[in-house]
């Protein structure tokens, strides 16, 4: 099945951009999600792409994607305190109801 | 106007016991899911339902059951609580079983002494 990894932390100081990777194995995978979770919260969906879409860019997020090395990137710029939370990727082939989540990135912004 | 929610939010039990969990959304989805989520934050799909019916079973064990009166609704049953069922669960759901973003719930903690 589909095995998707992530980094466990990663810290910036606030300003700085944000850049959280994630790779996964299944090469038809078709739908690729970045999630957030806040502190004692759920996920809630950021951001989206498509196999077919290199990269996406929405406000301060861009979601690269390079399907060869089978590898997907979060990039928040300008990072704030309040981008403080856990990211998920998650990824789902077309065949498949549910994706599959990494085990989350938790994100440090400090001053 | 909240979308997914859960109760309880925290649940603190004793090994043994029988609990339920319940879940309702109010978005008009056909599609709901639990999802289990262990203190390494790993999260795993447990079961989903699309208009009431079970379509994805993973290999949970039996004393876990979901029931579904409505399509709004899916509630989760634990029979006989272990140890390693203390992990938080969450709901979510989406408009079909097709490639919709998922709403998730905010979560239950279960706590299994």
């Amino acid at each position: 099945g589909e095995d998707v990894e992530q980094s466990l932390f990663l810290s910036v100081r606030e300003g700085d951009s944000s850049v959280i990777n994630c790779t996964y194995t299944d090469s038809s995978s078709t739908y690729l999600y970045w999630y957030k979770q806040e502190p004692g919260a759920g996920l809630q969906l950021l951001t989206y792409i498509f196999s077919n879409m290199d990269m996406k860019q929405d406000q301060r997020l861009t979601v690269l994607l390079n399907k060869k090395d089978k590898h997907l990137s979060l990039r928040i710029a300008d990072t704030q305190t309040g981008d403080s939370a856990i990211y998920f990727c998650a990824v789902r082939s077309g065949g498949s109801y549910i994706p599959t989540f990494g085990r989350g990135t938790s994100l440090i912004v400090h001053p | 106007d909240t979308a997914v929610s859960q109760t309880p939010k925290y649940l603190v039990t004793q090994m043994g016991n029988d609990k339920s969990i319940k879940c309702e959304q109010n978005l008009g989805h056909d599609t709901m899911y639990w999802y289990k989520q262990d203190s390494k934050k790993f999260l795993k799909i447990m079961f989903s339902y699309n208009n009431k019916e079970l379509i994805i079973n993973e290999t949970v064990p039996n004393r876990f059951s979901p029931k579904s009166p409505d399509k709004a609704h899916l509630n989760l049953h634990i029979n006989s609580l272990e140890l390693g069922d203390s992990a938080v669960y969450f709901c979510a759901s989406s408009l079909d079983s097709g490639q919709n973003e998922q709403f998730f719930g905010p979560g239950t903690r279960l706590t299994v002494l």
